[in-house]
């Protein structure tokens, strides 16, 4: 079951913050952010896991609150660079499938 | 190293003829992933490889969708009698392993936009 990202758009300007929101129907074993720019390939943010071991890139953090089934994503100090589809992705085990949102378009404006 | 290629990075073909989609996974990836890639749908998953075996191939939408990795390294992804619905774009992605670990994150390559005519 795909799960669901809130807001599906956000526009923001350079030094203002974010938070992109997933939740889940089932429950999770891990979640993962990807950032997509307009005719690139995804590229890795964050994996979080059941737990709470999880691994990203600097300047962006994240939360997994496992028995809500909910992760969000936190944007602090947004870029231009920022702007891009995030698309949060979930396994409901260690090696099954990751199934993705349809994403959250974001804009950071100057 | 390099990172994951594709090819070609377009296809433009009529209804009804049979298209393969190469993905060369990052050296040494054991995993290797199929997505495809709608507009306004997101990153749907097709078939997983774990070396040249496919535990997971839940995400094929119908039997003229089939793909193979020969070798533990390149993948094709085949789609025999296209149809317009099957345009899109089809990523393809390889990580270390099939495992979710915070070592372990998929490296997707920059797609092949298959269009259907």
């Amino acid at each position: 079951q795909q799960p669901v990202q809130s807001p599906q758009a956000v526009i923001l300007r350079e030094g203002e913050d974010a938070v992109i929101n997933c939740s889940s129907s089932k429950a999770l074993y891990s979640v993962h952010w990807y950032r997509q720019k307009h005719g690139e390939a995804p590229v890795f943010l964050m994996i979080l896991l059941k737990g709470g071991e999880q691994k990203g890139h600097e300047k962006i953090s994240a939360s997994f609150n496992e028995k809500k089934q909910q992760s969000s994503l936190y944007l602090t100090a947004s870029q231009l660079s920022y702007s891009g589809t995030y698309f949060c992705g979930t396994a409901s085990g260690g090696y099954q499938k990751v199934t993705f949102g349809i994403g959250t378009k974001l804009q950071v404006i100057p | 190293g390099a990172g994951v290629s594709q090819s070609p990075s377009n296809k433009v073909t009529e209804k009804g003829k049979d298209v393969e989609l190469r993905c060369d996974p990052i050296s040494g990836h054991t995993a290797l992933y199929w997505y495809r890639q709608s507009l306004g749908q997101g990153l749907e998953f097709l078939i997983y490889f774990q070396g040249n075996s496919a535990p997971d191939k839940s995400g094929l939408p119908s039997d003229r969708f089939s793909a193979e990795r020969t070798g533990g390294s390149v993948s094709t992804l085949t789609i025999q009698r296209t149809q317009q619905e099957d345009s899109a774009v089809y990523l393809c992605a390889s990580s270390l392993d099939g495992s979710f670990s915070p070592y372990n994150e998929q490296f997707f390559g920059p797609g092949t936009r298959l269009t259907v005519l």
